[in-house]
């Protein structure tokens, strides 16, 4: 079974800031790859998944890219980010009938 | 739109006391039904997978059923203990929804000791 790495655990950027979080995966090859997002009070809401190397798709406009380099690897990036950006992302891996979480990253913007 | 709705959104329940709480999904070209426990500060875990109609499935004292005709599920908890505290999401699949995952708000259960 695969295991998902993530991280920070914790991230405070400034508004206009850049951002970079990195999943990677372990224990399976070529797997689907899905990051998501948990505003306050809110469901789990896709951002990007991704089949392969480089690609990727995207579920919602937003301020947001994401990247995946490796099979192994997925990015989630900003050039600047907003206030509306806080929340908290989950990586997540597709296995047969079910998906593996990270463990989170918190991201506060002030 | 493809909704998934869950209630209630925060259950107090006594030590000791069963439970439940529902899922609601678009039941059209219906695929499966997820349920995850998710715990602060820890990654959601899977608890179930469900594809067939009244399909019933326990794992200690939860038990989940699912009806795919008139789309729901019930998340039952046996004498609940004050770990099971935690935020029950369920997510529906479906061709009409890609098979992505389309996840409900979640129902944050809390155990009074």
């Amino acid at each position: 079974s695969q295991t998902i790495h993530q991280w920070p655990a914790t991230l405070v950027q400034p508004v206009g800031s850049p951002l970079s979080l990195e999943c990677t995966v372990e224990g399976t090859s070529n797997p689907n790859l899905y990051w998501y997002r948990q505003a306050a009070g809110r469901g789990l809401q896709l951002l990007f998944y991704s089949v392969g190397i480089g690609q990727i798709s995207s579920e919602v406009p937003q301020n947001l890219s994401a990247s995946r380099p490796q099979d192994r690897q997925f990015i989630l990036s900003s050039k600047k980010l907003l206030l509306s950006d806080s929340g908290f992302y989950l990586c997540a891996g597709g296995e047969n009938y079910g998906y593996t979480f990270g463990s989170g990253t918190r991201l506060t913007v002030v | 739109i493809l909704n998934v709705e869950q209630s209630p959104q925060s259950l107090h329940v006594q030590e000791g006391d069963s439970t439940n709480f529902t899922c609601s999904f678009p039941s059209s070209n219906f695929y499966a039904l997820h349920w995850y426990r998710w715990e602060t500060a820890k990654s959601p875990e899977a608890l179930f997978v469900m594809t067939l109609n009244g399909d019933e499935k326990k794992k200690g004292r939860i038990s989940a059923t699912l009806n795919t005709k008139e789309g729901y599920s019930y998340l039952y908890i046996k004498g609940s203990q004050p770990e099971d505290s935690a935020t029950y999401l369920c997510a529906s699949e479906s061709m009409d929804s890609n098979y992505q995952l389309i996840w409900g708000a979640g129902t944050k259960l809390i155990i009074k000791p």
